[in-house]
């Protein structure tokens, strides 16, 4: 059972273009999470989704694009990187729709690098 | 703006001593209380929740949880070089959505 995989695990990119990270889970959790992680700022949340088809912002949504179309996929697109946004990108599930007991589970993290 | 503030250390403890994290939260409201460990160049890795005011204690690890001072700790007894991490406090907010801390780093040395 690989739970959260997330592809690539490290991208290099140029400034101006497209990139898409994906994120795939096995557990058919119905929160799925977009964090970015830099030093001196901790993990900020990117956008999240509900489920199927509903997705939000979070903290720091200015250049990402999200879509979820099915409950296993959350793609997360930089539509023209910039170097700002070059960071560690992490995904994460949480199996409950809601109450207290809210435990979201991490995927292994893509470096993205924008030159 | 709902916060959660952690010293960023390091907290360095010689090994078999025991580890002290701490983190204070803004929103006092907040029910649900979690602790991750980050390994570097690792993705942050659950190890505790706490939701009740007292201590909850799994193994070497003691979540202690202060509702009415907005204050949650972490202790980690016979603390090991392993533990030497990030430890990460975050706090529920609305919509299933964590706060986190800039997180608290740990050195343990032998």
């Amino acid at each position: 059972d690989a739970g959260i995989t997330q592809s690539p695990r490290y991208k290099i990119t140029e400034t101006g273009r497209q990139v898409t990270l994906m994120c795939h889970q096995t557990w058919s959790h119905s929160y799925m999470f977009w964090y970015r992680q830099d030093l001196g700022h901790g993990l900020r949340l990117i956008y999240y989704s509900a489920a199927a088809d509903i997705t939000d912002k979070g903290e720091v949504p200015d250049g990402y694009v999200v879509s979820r179309s099915k409950t296993e996929n959350f793609p997360l697109t930089l539509e023209s990187a910039t170097r700002s946004q070059t960071s560690v990108y992490f995904c994460a599930t949480s199996p409950l729709t809601s109450g207290l007991y809210n435990e979201q589970f991490f995927g292994p993290g893509t470096r993205l690098t924008v030159l | 703006q709902k916060e959660v503030e952690q010293n960023s250390g390091p907290l360095s403890v010689p090994e078999g001593a025991i580890a002290s994290l701490n983190c204070t939260y803004s929103d006092r409201g907040s029910q649900s209380f979690f602790w991750y460990r980050q390994y570097s160049g690792k993705s942050p890795e659950l190890i505790m929740s706490i939701y009740s005011n007292g201590d909850k204690e799994d193994g070497r690890f003691t979540a202690q949880l202060n509702k009415a001072s907005q204050y949650v700790s972490l202790l980690i007894r016979d603390s090991q070089p392993s533990d030497s991490a990030t430890y990460l406090c975050a706090v529920l907010g609305g919509y299933n959505k964590l706060i986190f801390g800039a997180g608290t780093r740990l050195a343990v040395h032998p």
